[in-house]
């Protein structure tokens, strides 16, 4: 499996712009992270899915994030309008059920947000 | 809440050891470490579960002190390759899904 795939790498928008970031999970995984990592903060959890379904998403900061999963192997996080203080690097992982011999989350290569 | 680690940020030289704390205000049901090399994703180190375990990988290893609500990871002989920054992850409710620290950055030169 080529493991977890996120697109953009890099995006550079424009305050006020929207932005769309993508994941592709690994196949047979069911379960969705969606990471914010910047300087201040480290890492931090936006929202998790499972099988699909946003289980707790207590972490998406305000109602300018949205997060989906159509289907097993596709998410998108979306930024509308996106602030300057947005800027980080965001990481998608997916892992099987989080449980005791299921504990690996597998991340992605991050995109990284500029928004200027 | 976030579990705190200390140090913030270590510089080595190959061959020395090094510890690093993870803390947290609440009780905990496990701890997670994952490293993060420069420009990469994290990747999974290590979990420890409730009971004081202690595991290893390769030359590191890490403790878990239930009690104290605390974990450390201790990396003996250090390697370049082990220079990155180091995440603690910790969970209080048997979700297996952690809260991660700010991280530790460490830095082992030759």
């Amino acid at each position: 499996d080529a493991g977890v795939i996120q697109s953009p790498r890099h995006e550079v928008t424009e305050m006020g712009q929207e932005v769309t970031l993508r994941c592709k999970p690994i196949s047979g995984h069911n379960s969705l992270f969606w990471y914010r990592q910047t300087m201040m903060r480290g890492l931090e959890l936006l929202i998790y899915f499972n099988n699909n379904v946003p289980i707790d998403d207590s972490g998406m900061p305000e109602d300018r994030f949205s997060a989906k999963m159509p289907n097993a192997s596709f998410s998108t996080l979306k930024i509308q309008p996106s602030e300057p203080r947005d800027s980080a690097v965001y990481f998608c992982a997916s892992s099987l059920e989080p449980g005791q011999r299921n504990t690996e989350a597998f991340f992605g290569q991050g995109t990284r947000l500029t928004v200027v | 809440q976030q579990p705190v680690q200390s140090p913030q940020a270590v510089i080595l030289r190959e061959g020395e050891d090094a510890v690093i704390n993870c803390s947290s205000s609440k009780a905990l049901y496990s701890v997670h470490w994952y490293r993060q090399k420069h420009g990469e994703a994290p990747v999974f180190l290590m979990i420890l579960l409730k009971g004081g375990e202690q595991k290893g990988h390769d030359k590191i290893s890490a403790s878990f002190n239930e009690k104290k609500q605390q974990s450390s990871l201790y990396l003996t002989a250090s390697q370049l390759s082990y220079s990155g920054t180091y995440f603690c992850g910790t969970e209080s409710g048997g979700s297996y899904i952690p809260t991660f620290g700010r991280g530790t950055s460490l830095i082992v030169h030759p």
